[in-house]
């Protein structure tokens, strides 16, 4: 079984404020893809990390796929309200079976993130 | 619209009473999972399917069976549920493992 331990579980920060994500393995994957979910809906991709070492920014996010693709950071520059909501790593992996391939996606813990105006 | 659909969105049912929650999608999609989300455990995997015919036991697949008898639906079979199964579950599907998986909104179990 493929881990992946999300930290920290909760983050409670003003509006204006930076916070980091991080998501932790023992295990190698091909791709690491976060998520961010709101209350009642599924969980809707952010961004899908593929190289060691890549660094993807979406507007005041950043990510960060680790070297050895076990690990990754997310990282808000001066959050807002509306960055609430909860924060998903998933990790996919894969693997050959009588010659067939197959690929589990792992997801992490979730941060639940708050931010105050 | 490219949509992944379950039904039924909440469901309240009694210990044993066989149940499936249906998932579909119309994005022609070869990779397909289900998810139960419960508080502080993240999302976790009962079972996943690479294509037609094929699938494998994600993390917690006991109590869980699941079919893939064409492409485009993914059915989740609890024979005899239990109230340790309550829970909110999730259908996704992804072109393949390593690209997006798309969501349904969720099915919302409780078994007493």
């Amino acid at each position: 079984t493929q881990l992946l331990e999300q930290s920290p579980q909760f983050l409670s920060i003003q509006e204006g404020e930076n916070l980091t994500v991080y998501c932790n393995s023992s295990s190698v994957f091909s791709s690491l893809q976060w998520y961010r979910q709101e209350p009642g809906e599924g969980p809707v991709l952010l961004v899908t990390v593929v190289t060691g070492g890549e660094v993807k920014k979406l507007k005041r996010l950043t990510f960060q796929f680790g070297d050895a693709r076990k690990d990754s950071s997310l990282h808000i520059t001066a959050a807002q309200p509306g960055d609430t909501g909860l924060y998903l790593c998933a990790g996919a992996y894969v693997y050959k079976a009588g010659g067939t391939s197959y690929g589990k996606l792992t997801f992490g813990q979730g941060t639940i993130l708050t931010v105050h105006p | 619209e490219a949509q992944v659909t379950q039904n039924p969105r909440y469901l309240i049912t009694v210990t044993g009473k066989k149940l499936t929650v249906t998932c579909s999608q119309n994005m022609n999609h070869e990779y397909m999972s289900w998810y139960r989300q419960d508080p502080g455990l993240g999302l976790r995997q009962i079972y996943y399917s690479m294509n037609v015919e094929v699938t494998d036991k994600g993390d917690v697949p006991e109590g869980y069976k699941v079919s893939r008898k064409e492409k485009r639906n993914f059915p989740l079979i609890l024979e005899s549920p239990s109230p340790n199964q309550t829970s909110l579950y999730f259908c996704a599907s992804a072109r393949d493992r390593n690209t997006e998986a798309f969501f349904g909104q969720g099915t919302r179990l409780t078994v007493v």
